[in-house]
């Protein structure tokens, strides 16, 4: 089946400027997780959905960053106000959900703020 | 909190030779999974491996195996009959059984096969 998807590719803003990204994940995975993948690191997590519900989102840096999924399947990281420090590639995965251990990733959006 | 460590910034290997990608992480949990991922240069995160740490059977798949040692915190990727397409980023991953299974990453390995 279709893997999990992400949209946009890239996305170039202007610094101040508010900026939505989204994710499709894997149909019938009840987990989702975003992730922001700096140049040369590693994925950091930001957050994780069980089902609708934010069941963890210890690793939103601040207030700017915000993330919804309204439904249990698609979801939509927002981020206000964008800062320079922002720029990075927004990686999404799925999952089958808790107990699974395998997390299925997207091809990120890379986002970058001039 | 838990830390994952590759002391490897970059690697290269020739064609068919065999390579091993090193990692150590740091933990208090005692149920925990450990993973390698593959990052080629299209950004998808691909799995590699995974070992479940209440196994002691170390995980194969294919060409790839894994040495994992508990006690030293270590789990490195072996990688036999190297190929062409085995070039790109790893990425070691830790992830505690429970709770949100959110994965913890290394800052990667840059792997470059050599025809």
């Amino acid at each position: 089946g279709a893997g999990v998807s992400q949209t946009p590719s890239n996305k170039v803003t202007e610094k101040g400027k508010y900026v939505e990204l989204r994710c499709d994940p894997i149909s019938g995975h009840t987990a989702l997780y975003w992730y922001r993948q700096s140049l040369g690191q590693g994925p950091e997590f930001l957050i994780y959905f069980q089902g609708t519900g934010a069941a963890d989102d210890s690793g939103l840096p601040n207030d700017r960053f915000f993330a919804v999924r309204p439904e249990g399947s698609v979801s939509t990281l927002k981020i206000q106000r964008t800062e320079r420090g922002d720029s990075a590639v927004y990686l999404c995965a799925s999952s089958r959900g808790s107990g699974s251990y395998e997390q299925y990733f997207g091809p990120g959006t890379r986002l970058t703020v001039t | 909190a838990q830390t994952v460590t590759q002391s490897q910034p970059e690697m290269s290997v020739q064609e068919a030779e065999t390579v091993t990608l090193s990692c150590t992480y740091d933990t208090s949990e005692n149920n925990y999974y450990l993973f390698w991922y593959k990052q080629p240069p299209s950004r998808q995160m691909i799995l590699v491996i995974r070992q479940e740490a209440y196994k002691q059977q170390n995980a194969t798949e294919n060409r790839f195996s894994v040495n994992f040692q508990k006690a030293a915190k270590s789990f490195s990727l072996k990688i036999s009959d190297s190929q062409l397409g085995d070039t790109a980023m790893y990425f070691c991953a830790f992830g505690a059984q429970g709770g949100s299974e959110k994965l913890v990453f290394g800052k990667g390995t840059k792997l470059t096969v050599n025809p």
